[in-house]
């Protein structure tokens, strides 16, 4: 069973772009969640989608949002990007909602704003 | 504002040895807990969701308990491998203005001397 994927892997913005990150989630799971890792801050949870919706949302200012498609693979959009965006992304699906079920991570896009 | 808190920060340990280590969560409104597991240059591993007062789950050598009327979780790994190394992280869910968010903590981060 192929695993959860993340693409591009690495990006390079300026400040003041947008980006797009994009999530394919493990076959048959409905739910994709999204996190930002930074050094200073940890692991923090940005947002899960379900069913096309989002369901759950952390502590994020309104210029990072996401999506859901019918399929499930699931993209996150951050606009007018900061020197603080640069972080690592990582994504998860899970069968279900993740505060029930177990998560299974992609490996992660790798942003960095300049 | 929601804080969890894991102790120790590091732990250095012989393999063979068994250790233990804590994460601490606000005591009201619990909804459920997380464990992960972080290896270096890997993504998060999901190891346990934890939703009752008293649970207790296992997987392999890895067990970890919850008692949520006090705000407190151990995780226990027996026996310690060299393959164990990695940083453990808690994530905590609750009721009410924090539903919908996953707070984590900063994680302990273990290393096993073979």
């Amino acid at each position: 069973k192929a695993g959860v994927t993340q693409t591009p892997r690495y990006l390079i913005k300026t400040r003041g772009q947008q980006v797009t990150l994009s999530c394919s989630p493990i076959s048959g799971h409905r739910s994709v969640s999204w996190y930002q890792q930074t050094p200073g801050q940890g692991l923090q949870f940005l947002f899960e989608y379900f069913s096309e919706t989002q369901r759950n949302k952390g502590n994020f200012p309104g210029r990072f949002s996401g999506r859901q498609f019918s399929n499930s693979r699931s993209e996150m959009n951050v606009s007018t990007l900061e020197l603080g965006d640069s972080a690592l992304y990582l994504c998860a699906s899970s069968l279900g909602l993740l505060f029930s079920y177990e998560q299974y991570f992609g490996p992660g896009t790798r942003l960095t704003v300049t | 504002i929601l804080n969890v808190e894991q102790s120790p920060q590091s732990l250095h340990v012989q393999e063979g040895d068994s250790t233990n280590f804590t994460c601490s969560f606000p005591s009201s409104n619990f909804y459920a807990l997380h464990w992960y597991r972080w290896e270096t240059a890997k993504s998060p591993e999901a190891l346990f969701v934890m939703t009752l007062n008293g649970d207790e789950k296992k997987k392999g050598r890895i067990s970890a308990t919850l008692n949520t009327k006090e705000g407190y979780s151990y995780l226990y790994i027996k026996g310690s491998q060299p393959e164990d190394s990695a940083t453990y992280l808690c994530a905590f869910n609750g009721h009410g203005g924090s539903q919908g968010n996953l707070i984590f903590g900063k994680g302990t981060k273990l290393s096993v001397k073979p």
